[in-house]
């Protein structure tokens, strides 16, 4: 059964700061990895939709990379600010039944 | 993106009382929709997967009675919270999909309040 962590749970920066969250999964016979941003109470936001065949995908301040052999996703988050506040979602789609499976999030705050 | 809509956003409701949440695909015909739940300050956690014109499948110690799953057309599924408990009190998160393969869109999700 596919196990996805995320690492760390939650992050405090200060303003500015460049961060890298980390999410791994247990089985590398992955379709797709996304990355998701949760306001709370609120629903899913898609950040980055990374195929299983690229090995990064970028989008404004925002990248993330896949190697798939070690069952490893970053996401670098450039030059934070105060509105990045949020938790960040990593979740992996597996070839059996394609569902996806999250992570347990990290709980970030960017301070001003 | 795609645009998936919930609704209601939030509810409340007496104990005993059923609950019906609503997912609909606004631009794209979903093949398949996912219904998640979400405690508080944790991740979400897959309840049902259902396929339109078939019966959901629901993940392990999920009450298929409880939470009844509809998935009558390719833009619409359902999920009743049927009799209530404040235990179900959580929220809610829908996601389609057109394909098997292609990337899925969520709702934006519905706080349940059981009182």
């Amino acid at each position: 059964k596919q196990e996805v962590t995320q690492i760390p749970a939650a992050l405090s920066v200060p303003e500015g700061e460049n961060l890298v969250l980390n999410c791994s999964f247990t089985d590398s016979a992955i379709y797709n990895l996304q990355w998701f941003r949760q306001d709370p109470g609120k629903g899913l936001t898609s950040l980055l939709l990374i195929q299983s065949s690229q090995r990064e995908q970028t989008s404004g301040r925002l990248n993330a990379s896949l190697d798939k052999s070690s069952g490893r996703s970053t996401l670098y988050i450039a030059a934070s600010q105060p509105g990045d506040s949020a938790t960040y979602l990593c979740a992996v789609y597996g070839y059996a039944g394609n569902m996806l499976t999250f992570g347990g999030g990290t709980r970030l705050m960017v301070k001003p | 993106g795609a645009v998936v809509s919930q609704h209601p956003s939030r509810v409340i409701c007496k104990s005993g009382t059923s609950v019906k949440i609503e997912c609909r695909s606004l631009d794209f015909q979903a093949t398949t929709m996912f219904w998640y739940r979400q405690f508080p300050k944790q991740s979400l956690m897959l309840m049902a997967t259902s396929n339109e014109g078939s019966k959901a499948t629901y993940e392990q110690g999920v009450e298929k009675d409880k939470f009844l799953i509809n998935h009558a057309s390719l833009t619409l599924s359902t999920l009743t919270v049927t009799s209530a408990h404040p235990e179900d009190s959580s929220f809610y998160i829908c996601s389609a999909r057109e394909n098997q393969g292609t990337e899925a869109f969520f709702g934006q999700g519905t706080r349940l309040t059981v009182v």
